[in-house]
Formats: C-alpha cells, sequence, structure tokens
C-alpha cells in the first residue's frame, strides 16, 4: 500500500450533476496530482498541486478544479458532468513535485 | 503524434522467460522515465524510474533507456504468472507526467 486513501471508491451520478473526489497523500509527500484513465488508455494527467497552489495542468476543461489543503489532501471537482467522464479518478502523491508518483486506489466514476 | 508509444500486446511468454517491454517517447526534453504495473481494475504501482542512459537493475526487473534513439525499455527475468499485468511507460518533463497506453503482458504456467 502507498498510503494515498481515495474516497468514494465508486460512484454514480447523471449527465450535468457535479462531483468531489477527495485524496489523502501519503505522508511527507507535499504534491498532489490527478489522473483520469478511460477504459484501455493511460492514465492522462489532470493538474498538479504543491503547497496548496496549481502547479500544472494538462488538457482538461475549467469545469474540472481542485483545491489542496493545508494538511496537502486534495480536491477534484467536475462540474456539468458528460457521459466521457465516466472513468478512474487516480490521485497520486509525490515528494518533490518531480519525484515518484504513488497511486492511491482511485475512484471510480460512472456518468449516465 | 503520440508523446508516449508501447504496443498495446498482449505480449505472451512462458513462465520463467524474460519479457522485454517497450516504450517510445517524442518529447526530447524529458527528464526521467518510469515503468508502472497495473492489475486489472487496480491502481498504477511503481516498478522502478532511470534518469540516465544505460541499464538500472532491480531485482528481477531492468530498465534500459537511450536518450539519443528516444526509447526506454523494461525488461523481466524469470517471468511469473503474478506478473501478468499492464505495464505503463511513464515520462516526465517538470511536472507532468506523461504515459503511454500499456502494454498488457501474460506469463503462462
Amino acid at each position: 500500500e502507498t498510503g494515498v486513501t481515495q474516497s468514494p471508491t465508486h460512484l454514480i451520478k447523471t449527465r450535468g450533476q457535479q462531483v468531489t473526489l477527495r485524496c489523502s497523500s501519503q505522508s511527507g509527500h507535499n504534491t498532489v496530482s490527478w489522473y483520469q484513465q478511460a477504459l484501455g488508455q493511460g492514465p492522462q494527467f489532470i493538474f498538479q498541486y504543491y503547497r496548496e497552489e496549481e502547479n500544472g495542468r494538462g488538457n482538461f476543461p475549467p469545469r474540472f478544479s481542485g483545491l489542496q489543503f493545508p494538511n496537502y489532501s486534495s480536491e477534484l471537482n467536475v462540474n456539468a458532468l458528460e457521459l466521457d467522464d465516466s472513468a478512474l479518478y487516480l490521485c497520486a502523491s509525490s515528494y518533490p513535485p518531480t519525484g515518484e508518483l504513488f497511486f492511491g486506489e482511485g475512484s471510480r466514476l460512472t456518468v449516465l | 503524434q503520440k508523446e508516449v508509444e508501447q504496443n498495446s500486446g498482449p505480449l505472451s511468454v512462458p513462465e520463467g522467460a524474460i519479457a522485454s517491454l517497450n516504450c517510445t517517447y517524442s518529447d526530447r526534453g524529458s527528464q526521467s522515465f518510469f515503468w508502472y504495473r497495473q492489475y486489472s481494475g487496480k491502481s498504477p504501482e511503481l516498478i522502478m524510474f532511470i534518469y540516465s542512459n544505460g541499464d538500472k537493475e532491480d531485482g528481477r526487473f531492468t530498465a534500459q533507456l537511450n536518450k539519443a534513439s528516444q526509447y526506454v525499455s523494461l525488461l523481466i527475468r524469470d517471468s511469473q504468472p503474478s506478473d501478468s499485468a499492464t505495464y505503463l511507460c511513464a515520462v516526465r518533463r517538470y511536472s507532468t507526467l506523461t504515459f503511454g497506453k500499456g502494454t498488457m503482458l501474460l506469463v503462462s504456467p
């Protein structure tokens, strides 16, 4: 186990709804990265947070947003859900931002 | 042009054989290179990483990097059925880690 925990593990939403996913980073890690993994694909970088600031963003629309808290835990928020948002959402922590990523077990989102 | 390319497989090898997994990348500014293993329905787990040209060994695993050819490989010696999984190659430039689609490895008893 990596020490990175995510919640919830599974959830079902309908198109147009909003979702919040949560992540607690491994002890001693100050950086959290979020990835989206669609079925049969590799993880796609959404964004990274370092010391509560966004430290890089992939090619995702603004309806994907995030936060990092002083204890380095993080949230991923997705507004106006679309069917294509159905995927496994992975949180990974690292120290420093360019260090190895250690992934949590993921949150599997299904949008109907 | 895909940034990180891997053969999707499946790559089938018998138990005890050497499995060779390959990856090419397009960004010459890439700084470090990672191999992750992902079992079906699970999250990726780090196997090893490499920064410099040449070979790096860790137990049954050897990572090889050739920056001039923009090529990374992973060798698994004495393959076991428990090694059957999808192997993801990832390339880092600054804060961004870019993954390939992965190669499925099947090790038959």
